[in-house]
C-alpha cells in the first residue's frame, strides 16, 4: 500500500490565491521530505528539500516566497503555492526517504494544480 | 554537472515481447542509480536500485538492469512484457549518498499492444 500520500490529489483555483498541499508518511517517521515538480512530458525537477524543525532548502531557481514549505511533524510536510498563476499549473510531488532503507525514497501520488 | 538522458520518449511493444529502456547518466563518481515506474494516479514505485557489487541488477516485476561503467549506461530490460506494464519509467540518479537528492531522466512512456 501507499506509503506517501499527498491531498489533495488535484486542485483548481483562481489566480491570485493560495493552495496548500499536504504530504504525509503514513508508517513511518520521514525528517526529510522532498518536493518535485513535473511538467507535461517532462521530467521531475527537485524544487526543495523540507526538513523537519528547520527551514527549508530550495533548489536554485526556485522562488521560496513562491513555494512555502512547512514540515512540522515528523509525518507532514506542506508545500504552499503563494499567488498562484497559471504558470504555476503543474504536477507538484513530494517523496519520502525511509530510514533504514539506503538511498530509498517512496513518492506521493502527486497533486495536480491548475491555476485559471 | 550530472545528468540524465532516457533517450526513447516512447516505446509501443507487443505483449510478450522483451523490452529494453535506456538510461544513460553523466556523473563524477560512482552513481547510485535507480529506475522507477510511474503508472496515472499512483506514485512513483521503486523498480530496482545500483548502487555497487554485482552490476547485474533483479527487481520487482521481472525487471532487470544492467549497470555499465564504460558507457555510462544502466538500461532497464524485460524479457517478456506484460499489458500491465504499460506507464512512464523514469531512470534516477542520486546526487550524492545520503542526501537523496534525485536527478530524473525525462521519462520513457512504454505503450504495450494486445
Amino acid at each position: 500500500g501507499a506509503v506517501v500520500s499527498q491531498h489533495p490529489s488535484w486542485v483548481i483555483c483562481k489566480s491570485g490565491t493560495s493552495v496548500k498541499i499536504e504530504c504525509r508518511s503514513l508508517d513511518f517517521q520521514a525528517t526529510t521530505m522532498f518536493w518535485y515538480r513535473q511538467f507535461p512530458k517532462q521530467s521531475l525537477m527537485l524544487m526543495a528539500t523540507s526538513n523537519e524543525g528547520s527551514k527549508a532548502t530550495y533548489e536554485q531557481g526556485v522562488e521560496k516566497d513562491k513555494f512555502l514549505i512547512n514540515h512540522a511533524s515528523l509525518t507532514l510536510s506542506t508545500l504552499t503555492v503563494t499567488s498562484a498563476h497559471p504558470e504555476d499549473s503543474s504536477f507538484y510531488i513530494c517523496s519520502a526517504p525511509r530510514p533504514g532503507l539506503q538511498e530509498t525514497q517512496y513518492f506521493g501520488p502527486g497533486t495536480r494544480l491548475l491555476v485559471l | 554537472a550530472q545528468s540524465v538522458t532516457q533517450p526513447d520518449i516512447h516505446i509501443t511493444v507487443s505483449e510478450g515481447a522483451s523490452l529494453e529502456l535506456r538510461c544513460n547518466y553523466s556523473y563524477g563518481a560512482t552513481p547510485y542509480l535507480f529506475w522507477y515506474v510511474q503508472s496515472p494516479g499512483q506514485g512513483l514505485q521503486l523498480l530496482l536500485k545500483y548502487f555497487s557489487g554485482d552490476t547485474l541488477v533483479q527487481g520487482i516485476k521481472g525487471f532487470e538492469a544492467e549497470f555499465k561503467r564504460s558507457q555510462s549506461s544502466f538500461n532497464l530490460r524485460k524479457p517478456s512484457v506484460h499489458w500491465s506494464d504499460a506507464a512512464e519509467y523514469f531512470c534516477a540518479v542520486a546526487t550524492s549518498r545520503g542526501t537523496y537528492k534525485y536527478i530524473f531522466g525525462t521519462g520513457t512512456r512504454l505503450k504495450v499492444l494486445a
